[in-house]
């Protein structure tokens, strides 16, 4: 069955420290993978997303996330990390298009704290 | 350009009582979706729409709940006979389906509270 796993349901961080936040992924083909920011009271925005290519990718905010296929992780990552960063982080993988659905698996969340 | 929109914004009703939540997505987008977020919770999937294909109600967690979209654009997700568990803010996504650009855009939401 398809699934996401982000194995950590909060993390704390001190401002200006690396961050690393984890996603795991359970599909049967190529995977669309995504990440989602929720700031509280607001609805999700992409922080980035792989198709294909390389497997780290930018995005916005200053976040990467690297795709690893034989681990079939796509951990997210940024190396100092702002106070403005505390929300709530998803991973995401979808669609699967070769079955013709186009429906999004989410993970549960990690909500990242930052101590000033 | 416009973003999804969702509305109300919040939304207090009593036990029983039907709602229904609206969801404008991007114009053009052929894919609009509708996600639960209870508190502390991830996104649960209920139904989306794909162009004219039937859509896919695999989420839908009882016959309380329907959605339709009408005229390939605007959608509304229905809730008769509400119960306190349907609580949660009710998230709206649309996306386009072709091969570079899967990523969802989502609505603000709307907040529902079931006294």
């Amino acid at each position: 069955a398809q699934s996401v796993t982000q194995p950590d349901i909060h993390i704390t961080v001190s401002e200006g420290a690396s961050l690393e936040l984890r996603c795991n992924y359970s599909y049967g083909a190529t995977p669309y993978l995504f990440w989602y920011v929720q700031s509280p009271g607001q609805g999700l925005q992409l922080l980035l997303k792989y198709f294909s290519g390389d497997t780290l990718v930018q995005g916005i905010k200053g976040f990467e996330a690297e795709f690893k296929r034989s681990q079939s992780s796509f951990n997210l990552r940024k190396p100092s990390v702002h106070w403005s960063d505390a929300a709530e982080y998803f991973c995401a993988v979808g669609p699967q298009t070769t079955s013709g659905t186009y429906k999004y698996i989410f993970g549960t969340g990690t909500r990242l704290k930052v101590l000033a | 350009g416009a973003g999804v929109s969702q509305s109300p914004s919040n939304k207090v009703t009593e036990k029983g009582k039907d709602v229904e939540l609206r969801c404008d997505p991007i114009s053009g987008h052929t894919a609009l979706y509708w996600y639960r977020q209870s508190l502390g919770q991830g996104l649960e999937f209920l139904i989306y729409f794909q162009g004219n294909s039937a859509p896919d109600k695999s989420g839908l967690p009882s016959d309380r709940f329907s959605a339709e979209r009408t005229g390939g654009s605007v959608s509304t997700l229905t809730i008769q006979r509400t119960q306190q568990e349907d609580s949660a803010v009710y998230l709206c996504a649309s996306s386009l389906t072709r091969g570079d650009s899967y990523e969802q855009y989502f609505g603000p939401g709307t907040r529902l509270t079931v006294t």
